[in-house]
């Protein structure tokens, strides 16, 4: 496709359970981003990849949050043991060099 | 980071120019100046990005003070597709963009 692609669209889990979630950037982009924003709130920057380098995972809440990127493609999001608190909408976005990056439509995460 | 200072809301009529501000007094010379949008429920758009000199696309223009030290967003005919958070953001080589609070802006028919 042409666009940012994510998976789930939604998604409710029991507090306690994993859940991942899924990036299908624009082809051809070299950096992948994760964001997330809670119900009112701004955008929080989690992690991000460029090209074979370590991500920057300075954004990361908790170590029950991380993130890999297989074959400078897909990117996963996996959150343990899940809290009320990680209820959010997730967004990725990708970007090629110093260009705009392109956002997706997001995961809506509801852990009740 | 360098900081952005934007106003927390901006009302417009439809069909009429609009001029969002964006103060940055302390940006550095590898800074470029970008725009985002967000509009309800959706993930946020890119408008436009610039250096010095003032940009114009197919969706806005940006004006760039002399001294760098402020930035206008101008959409040159709002709509009610307009309304969006509009958020100003300094970035500088392979930094993520740190999102600030943004103006809210709302079109009136």
């Amino acid at each position: 496709g042409a666009g940012v692609s994510q998976s789930p669209s939604n998604k409710v889990t029991e507090k306690g359970k994993d859940v991942e979630l899924r990036c299908d950037p624009i082809s051809g982009h070299t950096a992948l981003y994760w964001y997330r924003q809670s119900l009112g709130q701004g955008l929080e920057f989690l992690i991000y990849f460029q090209g074979n380098s370590a991500p920057d995972k300075s954004g990361l809440p908790s170590d029950r949050f991380s993130a890999e990127r297989t074959g400078g493609s897909v990117s996963t999001l996996t959150i343990q043991r899940t809290q009320q608190e990680d209820s959010a909408v997730y967004l990725c976005a990708s970007s090629l060099d110093i260009s705009g990056y392109t956002f997706g439509s997001g995961t809506r995460l509801t852990v009740v | 980071d360098a900081k952005t200072t934007q106003p927390n809301s901006m009302e417009s009529n439809e069909e009429e120019p609009v001029h969002l501000p964006c103060n940055h007094s302390t940006i550095s010379g590898t800074d470029y100046i970008h725009w985002y949008r967000q509009l309800p429920s959706q993930g946020p758009e890119y408008v436009i990005h610039g250096l010095t000199s003032n940009v114009n696309n197919r969706m806005a223009s940006l004006a760039i003070a002399e001294d760098r030290k402020s930035s206008t967003l101008i959409l040159h005919r709002a709509t009610l597709r307009d309304a969006a958070v509009y958020y100003c953001i300094l970035k500088s080589g392979n930094t993520p963009l740190v999102f600030g609070k943004g103006t809210r802006l709302s079109v009136i028919a």
